[in-house]
C-alpha cells in the first residue's frame, strides 16, 4: 500500500471561503501531482512538482495554487471557493530517477469538495 | 485528438466471461505503458505494467503493439470484483524527461 495521505477526505464549504487541501507522502518521492476528477469522468492534471520549490501548472487550467516547501508535503489552496470548484481532488506521487519504465504514480484517497 | 484513447464502454459481461479492452496512443515518443484500475469513488491504483513481450498476472494479460500503437488488457474468467474502470496510462518522452498521460478509462460491469 502506498503511503500518501490527503485531508480532509470530505469538505463542504460556502462560496468565497479560502481552503487548503493537504497532501503528504512518506515515500520520499520527488514528484507530486494534483488531479481534478468529476464523478464518472476522466482525470485532469492541474498541478505538478518535480521537487522542493518546483511547481508547474498542468493541462487543465485551475484557479488553485500549490506550494512545495518540503519534499513530503504538497498542499493545494483555493483563495475563494466557488460552486464550479466542486469536484474530487486527487493527489499522487512518483519516484524520479528510475526512468519512464518504472515511474508509476501512487494516489491518495482524494478529497471530495463541495462548494455551496 | 487525444494522446491516449479508450473505448469508454460500459462493458457489461456475465461472471466467467473473457473481456478485452484496447487503448490507442498517438505519440510515437511513448516509452512505457500501464493499466490502472479505479473503483467507484476511489483512487486509481496500478494494476500492471505493459511490456513489449506481453505479460500476464493471473487472470490478466497485457500486450503492447508498438507498430500499431495500441495496448490491450485481457481479463479471463471475470469476477464480480473486477467491476471497475480501467485506465490506460502512457509515459511520453519530452525534452525535460517524460510526462504521464491517463486515458479516460473503460468501465466494466461484471454481473452474476
Amino acid at each position: 500500500e502506498a503511503d500518501i495521505y490527503q485531508t480532509p477526505r470530505y469538505l463542504v464549504i460556502g462560496t468565497g471561503k479560502k481552503i487548503t487541501l493537504e497532501c503528504s507522502q512518506t515515500m520520499g518521492h520527488d514528484k507530486m501531482y494534483w488531479y481534478q476528477q468529476d464523478p464518472g469522468m476522466e482525470l485532469h492534471l492541474i498541478h505538478y512538482s518535480y521537487g522542493v520549490n518546483s511547481t508547474e501548472k498542468g493541462d487543465l487550467s485551475s484557479e488553485s495554487t500549490v506550494s512545495r516547501i518540503r519534499t513530503e508535503h504538497f498542499p493545494l489552496t483555493l483563495e475563494s471557493a466557488r460552486p464550479s470548484h466542486t469536484s474530487q481532488y486527487l493527489c499522487a506521487s512518483s519516484e524520479s530517477g528510475g526512468g519512464p519504465s518504472t515511474d508509476t504514480q501512487y494516489f491518495g484517497p482524494g478529497t471530495r469538495l463541495t462548494v455551496l | 485528438r487525444k494522446e491516449v484513447e479508450q473505448d469508454p464502454g460500459p462493458f457489461n459481461v456475465p461472471e466467467g466471461a473473457t473481456v478485452a479492452f484496447n487503448c490507442t496512443y498517438s505519440n510515437s515518443a511513448s516509452q512505457s505503458f500501464f493499466w490502472y484500475r479505479q473503483d467507484c469513488r476511489k483512487e486509481p491504483k496500478l494494476l500492471m505494467s505493459v511490456y513489449s513481450s506481453g505479460n500476464e498476472d493471473g487472470r490478466f494479460t497485457a500486450q503492447l503493439n508498438r507498430a500499431s500503437q495500441y495496448i490491450s488488457l485481457l481479463i479471463r474468467d471475470s469476477k464480480l470484483s473486477d467491476s471497475a474502470t480501467y485506465l490506460c496510462v502512457v509515459n511520453i518522452g519530452i525534452l525535460e524527461g517524460f510526462k504521464t498521460i491517463f486515458g479516460a478509462g473503460t468501465r466494466l460491469f461484471v454481473k452474476a
